[in-house]
């Protein structure tokens, strides 16, 4: 358990507004990911981070922005919702380098439904 | 262009019997394969994993089996529980950029035990 929580847990918006999720992980864990989960389609890449203001794309980054000012934090921000990002979105965190390799700790998850 | 692909939707077992989960993958520069258990309104849970040295690995009542020349990967649990009665996905694991190893996963295999 890597400590990973995130919020909302359940949110429902409307077309255009902006929303922004939560992961937030207390083991000072390095490197952190958004993923969103779709019938069909498994886990798929959002955005990841490796440190502390340092992000990158992942397969699925188009309409997501992410921000990491804290180590602890990870913010992933939906600009404008369509309703093509309803989902579950989920967190996850990595050790550092040399422990559990490839291993993903993942959070709750946030189902998120755009009207 | 779907890299790690789970065929079977939905698998159904009796208690006790042996559960076979398939994964097949397309990219040979994958190193490292996972599974994972997912109960419904929770995250991912990891269970076994295994390097691409090896072609076997054992955990308990979980074997991990690896066929690198049919790049074909498959998940035994024996004997299958009620608890096992979950969604498993399949990962693999090629790709570090800036130290972050990026995950691919399958679309899911939905395993129901029946009493």
């Amino acid at each position: 358990d890597a400590g990973i929580t995130q919020s909302p847990r359940h949110k429902v918006t409307e077309t255009g507004t902006p929303v922004t999720l939560r992961c937030h992980q207390t083991e000072n864990h390095r490197y952190m990911y958004w993923y969103r989960q779709d019938p069909g389609h498994g886990l798929r890449l959002i955005h990841y981070s490796y440190g502390v203001k340092d992000t990158d794309k992942g397969e699925v980054s188009d309409g997501y922005s992410v921000s990491r000012s804290k180590t602890e934090d990870f913010l992933l921000t939906l600009e404008s919702a369509t309703s093509s990002q309803t989902s579950v979105y989920f967190c996850a965190t990595v050790r550092s380098a040399g422990l559990s390799y490839n291993e993903q700790f993942f959070g709750p998850g946030t189902r998120l439904t755009v009207l | 262009d779907q890299q790690v692909k789970q065929n079977s939707p939905s698998l159904s077992v009796q208690e006790g019997r042996i559960s076979i989960l398939n994964c097949d993958y397309t990219n040979s520069m994958f190193d490292y394969f996972l599974w994972y258990k997912k109960y419904p309104a929770e995250g991912p849970t990891f269970l076994i994993s295994i390097s691409s040295i090896k072609d076997k690995n054992e955990d308990g009542r979980f074997t991990v089996f690896l066929n690198k020349s049919a790049k074909h990967l498959s998940l035994h649990i024996v004997p299958s529980q009620p608890g096992d009665s979950a969604v498993y996905f399949c990962a693999a694991s090629g790709y570090v950029i800036q130290g972050a190893q990026k995950l691919v996963f399958g679309q899911g295999t939905r395993l129901t035990i029946n009493p």
